[in-house]
């Protein structure tokens, strides 16, 4: 079956330690994306990327990095520097090429901070 | 940068009834996309509908659809005949199609929990 998976779905984390969530999509989609969701607001935009190699800042990138090393791939690194970490996180990928492209979501990953 | 308003926090409908979602948006683009996305409690973001700004007619997708109104940037759902499985939060979104560092990015409101009782 095709779509995106990530992993783990709870991750707890201490403060001070990176930690790193994994997308994978098996769509054959160029672009990919990570999101933030609060409670009480709406997706907010931390990287994208729109084909291998190449990834670039969203609204809230700070204390965020990423990887684009294979197409499949798009992992998020959630670093020390990240002042409020304890949020869902979602990745979606969509095909490049065509206006106005749905995205396709993954089933998210909530990562708690103790 | 654009900007996407929900103003209803929470809504609720009877089973079987009709109800409107409303959003507004902020933008300078005259060509743009907008989506609405639903979130059950699974929290699985799944595509409702989809509106492209030059297209005149709004969308419809079964029991969905939508009023899009581009003077007023106003974006609302109905939903018709609601069934207990519309229960979720529904999300607007604004997409951007002209070029630049914008292309392609979605912008979301803030969301509207639906609760449709029995």
């Amino acid at each position: 079956d095709g779509g995106i998976t990530q992993s783990p779905k709870y991750l707890f984390r201490k403060e001070g330690q990176n930690v790193t969530l994994s997308c994978e999509q098996n769509l054959n989609h160029d672009a990919m994306y990570w999101y933030r969701q609060d409670p009480g607001q709406g997706l907010r935009l931390i990287y994208y990327s729109q084909i291998v190699n190449d990834f670039q800042k969203g609204d809230i990138a700070e204390g965020y990095s990423v990887s684009r090393e294979k197409k499949e791939s798009f992992p998020l690194t959630v670093t020390s520097a990240q002042k409020n970490p304890t949020a869902f996180y979602l990745c979606a990928s969509s095909p490049s090429g065509v206006i106005g492209n749905e995205q396709f979501f993954g089933p998210g990953t909530r990562l708690t901070v103790l | 940068a654009q900007t996407v308003t929900q103003s209803q926090p929470e809504m609720s409908v009877q089973e079987a009834e009709t109800v409107t979602l409303s959003c507004t948006y902020d933008t300078s683009e005259n060509n743009y996309y907008l989506f609405w996305y639903k979130q059950p409690p699974s929290r699985q973001m799944i595509l409702v509908i989809r509106q492209e700004a030059y297209k005149q007619q709004n969308a419809t997708e079964n029991r969905f659809s939508v009023n899009f109104q581009k003077a007023a940037k106003s974006f609302s759902l109905k939903i018709s005949d609601s069934q207990l499985g519309d229960t979720a939060m529904y999300f607007c979104a604004f997409m951007n199609v002209r070029g630049g560092t914008s292309y392609g990015k979605l912008t979301f409101g803030q969301g509207t929990i639906l609760t449709v009782h029995p």
